[in-house]
């Protein structure tokens, strides 16, 4: 079965970073491409990165380009999301989501989600 | 940046009728690459339909897609009491990958 458990949310003041983490299980990680994708409260989904199997090919939203960067570490099953610059609208739970081949970017599982607050 | 449009925002049906959801692209969507999740209140997205029209793992034959190009539907059916959830269509052919604003498909 597979699961994907984030971690690492929390509040945190605008302009701060944080360090988000999905350990992966189930599944062979390694040959999958995996992504972040976000929801704020009361609103809908939107995606924020992607990274292929290999981390040969990684896309961001235009919304997080050069203040996030997703990486994964294929021997651990883990996938991270660093975020740096944070505003008040980054404000959301994010989703670890699975791709469903390596690289494909059709999303086919998600996670419970990690909350993040921006707020001084 | 294609941008989808669901319509309606949201759908009041009662258990047992026929559930009719669009999903409108701003440009054609290449390899009918559109999907739909449902999710519930407080869930994980779930995926429901891929490739326009082919049913996820699991999911019951009582829902099914349709469209291309710029047109695309979910239909449920026979709506059972689990089904009632928000509904998200989403295009994976583009980067950006984007999502409708989602169906709200509540309970009459």
């Amino acid at each position: 079965e597979v699961h994907l458990v984030e971690s690492g949310g929390g509040l945190v003041q605008p302009g701060r970073s944080l360090r988000l983490s999905c350990a992966a299980s189930g599944f062979n990680f390694n040959n999958h491409a995996m992504h972040w994708v976000r929801q704020a409260p009361g609103k809908g989904l939107e995606w924020v990165s992607s990274i292929s199997w290999n981390s040969g090919n990684i896309l961001y939203a235009d919304s997080v380009k050069g203040r996030f960067t997703i990486s994964r570490d294929n021997a651990n099953n883990s996938l991270y999301l660093q975020m740096t610059s944070l505003r008040t609208e980054d404000m959301a739970l994010y989703f670890c989501a699975r791709a469903e081949c390596g690289g494909c970017w059709l999303i086919d599982y998600l996670g419970q989600g990690t909350l993040v607050t921006v707020s001084s | 940046e294609i941008v989808l449009t669901q319509s309606p925002d949201t759908l009041s049906l009662s258990p047992g009728e026929r559930a009719t959801l669009s999903c409108r692209a701003s440009q054609s969507i290449s390899r009918n690459y559109l999907a739909w999740y449902e999710q519930k209140c407080g869930q994980a997205p779930r995926l429901v339909i891929h490739g326009a029209s082919s049913r996820a793992t699991g999911i019951p034959d009582r829902f099914s897609g349709s469209g291309s190009g710029t047109d695309f539907t979910l239909t449920i059916s026979r709506l059972e009491p689990e089904d009632f959830a928000v509904y998200y269509c989403q295009q994976y052919a583009n980067s950006p990958i984007t999502f409708g604003q989602g169906t709200r498909l509540e309970i009459k």
